[in-house]
């Protein structure tokens, strides 16, 4: 399985862009990568994937590296609301498919 | 209807003891998930049903057993747990339709359980 790697922390000023990256060398060609955010231990909550190609929506822009090794979440003005866990996740398909978290960064955005 | 209900959300038990957590989803999705999350850790696969079949079981012990009597409901029942089992189980549910670009994870909050 694929898998994933984060910077345990990072901090960020309110109103500025949140970059967070996300190391997935081993990923296949069909393997897809999803961003969630956790607060407070509640259930995570979807922010964006993608597969080859860049993505936006009204969250995020998901940034993906030409060999698909890695990959960058774009918070673009964050505020408080968006301190949480930011987990970086596989999904692998066998069959059925498997979502495998990585080990998540905690970002804490700074009044 | 976008949500997943978990419950009960906190559920405290004695190592003798048998309980079942519930997870309802209306959302037509036909895959169903268990996670569980300690404290400060992501989320670890523990099953996963696939049209209320059990298609990935991630050597999970037995005392913890997964049931899914239909395509909405998701059970984990739970008997003689121990203390290091205290954990937040998270359900999630899928489409699950042939794959591809629309396939996501929609989460519930969670039971917190502790195991005494």
């Amino acid at each position: 399985d694929a898998k994933t790697t984060q910077p345990p922390s990072m901090d960020c000023a309110e109103g500025r862009a949140a970059n967070l990256p996300c190391n997935h060398s081993t990923i296949s060609g069909n393997e897809y990568v999803y961003w969630y955010r956790q607060i407070h231990s509640q259930g995570p909550q979807y922010i964006i994937h993608g597969l080859k190609n860049n993505e936006t929506n009204e969250m995020a822009s998901l940034i993906i590296t030409e060999d698909r090794k890695s990959s960058t979440l774009i918070l673009p003005h964050a505020t408080l609301r968006d301190t949480a866990v930011y987990y970086c996740i596989v999904r692998v398909t066998s069959g059925t498919y498997k979502y495998i978290f990585g080990t998540g960064t905690r970002l804490k955005v700074l009044a | 209807d976008t949500e997943v209900t978990q419950t009960p959300k906190h559920l405290v038990m004695g190592m003798t003891n048998k309980k079942s957590l519930k997870c309802e989803q209306h959302m037509g999705h036909r895959a169903m998930y268990w996670y569980k999350q300690k404290a400060k850790k992501p989320p670890e696969l523990m099953f996963v049903y696939s049209y209320e079949k059990l298609s990935i079981n991630e050597s999970v012990p037995s005392r913890f057993s997964p049931e899914c009597p239909n395509s909405s409901l998701l059970n984990l029942h739970l008997h003689a747990l121990q203390p290091e089992d205290s954990a937040l189980y998270l359900c999630a549910s899928s489409p699950d339709h042939g794959g591809g670009f629309n396939e996501k994870l929609f989460f519930g909050s969670g039971t917190q359980l502790s195991v005494l």
